[in-house]
């Protein structure tokens, strides 16, 4: 079945930091790609989404570009604040291969320190 | 902004209880699904819900839960005898027509003791 292999967290940086979280995925059809944020006692929130090869979505400074060849969403920020601490998910959703749920990672937790 | 609201916040309840947990999707949207995410882990599909019938079901959704929308506003999880391991929190989400990503609500956090 469809599965979304995320990058281990906790991950800690300083504030101004280049921030990547690796996400590889595994699908039958072509999938739509997915970010979503969950800020500490809150929902989950889309922060990104790229719906077919080479798009790139991006959002308060986050960017992350659909690679079909690697089958790669990778989520980068160049400069971090204190602010994004949080818990990173990616996820896929498969409507091609029949399903429209979605599928998430395991989750990577974010702390940034000033 | 509209938003997906959930009912309540935090429920604590006695093993072999039955719980319903609430969700108000967006109004015009017409899909909608029940997620849980137990303490540390990833969040998990359990069933998605469209033209008022189960759709999709993970193999979590067993006999135990339900799900309805008994009004047009309100969509339930019921968990008919809970159990320790039901313990987690549950997000209620909905998608509309033209949109590819979901709209969660901020959770409903289920403690089973």
């Amino acid at each position: 079945g469809d599965s979304v292999t995320q990058m281990e967290g906790p991950v800690t940086l300083s504030e101004e930091a280049f921030l990547t979280i690796n996400c590889t995925y595994t699908a039958t059809g072509y999938p739509s790609l997915f970010w979503y944020v969950q800020y500490p006692g809150e929902g989950l929130q889309l922060l990104l989404k790229a719906t077919k090869a080479d798009d790139k979505g991006s959002n308060k400074g986050f960017e992350a570009t659909y690679r079909k060849e690697t089958t790669s969403f990778h989520l980068e920020k160049g400069s971090v604040q204190v602010s994004d601490s949080a818990v990173y998910f990616c996820a896929l959703s498969d409507l091609q291969g029949g399903s429209e749920k979605l599928v998430f990672g395991k989750g990577t937790k974010l702390t940034v320190n000033p | 902004e509209p938003e997906v609201t959930q009912t309540p916040s935090h429920q604590v309840t006695q093993m072999g209880q039955e719980v319903i947990l609430r969700c108000v999707p967006i109004s015009n949207h017409l899909y909608f699904y029940w997620y849980r995410q137990i303490l540390g882990q990833k969040v998990e599909f359990l069933v998605s819900f469209y033209n008022n019938e189960i759709s999709e079901k993970s193999e979590i959704f067993d006999d135990q839960f339900s799900v309805e929308r008994p009004d047009g506003s309100n969509f339930t999880l019921k968990i008919r005898s809970t159990k320790l391991e039901d313990s987690a929190m549950y997000f209620c989400a909905s998608t509309g027509i033209g949109y590819t990503e979901a709209f969660f609500g901020q959770g409903t956090r289920l403690t089973v003791v």
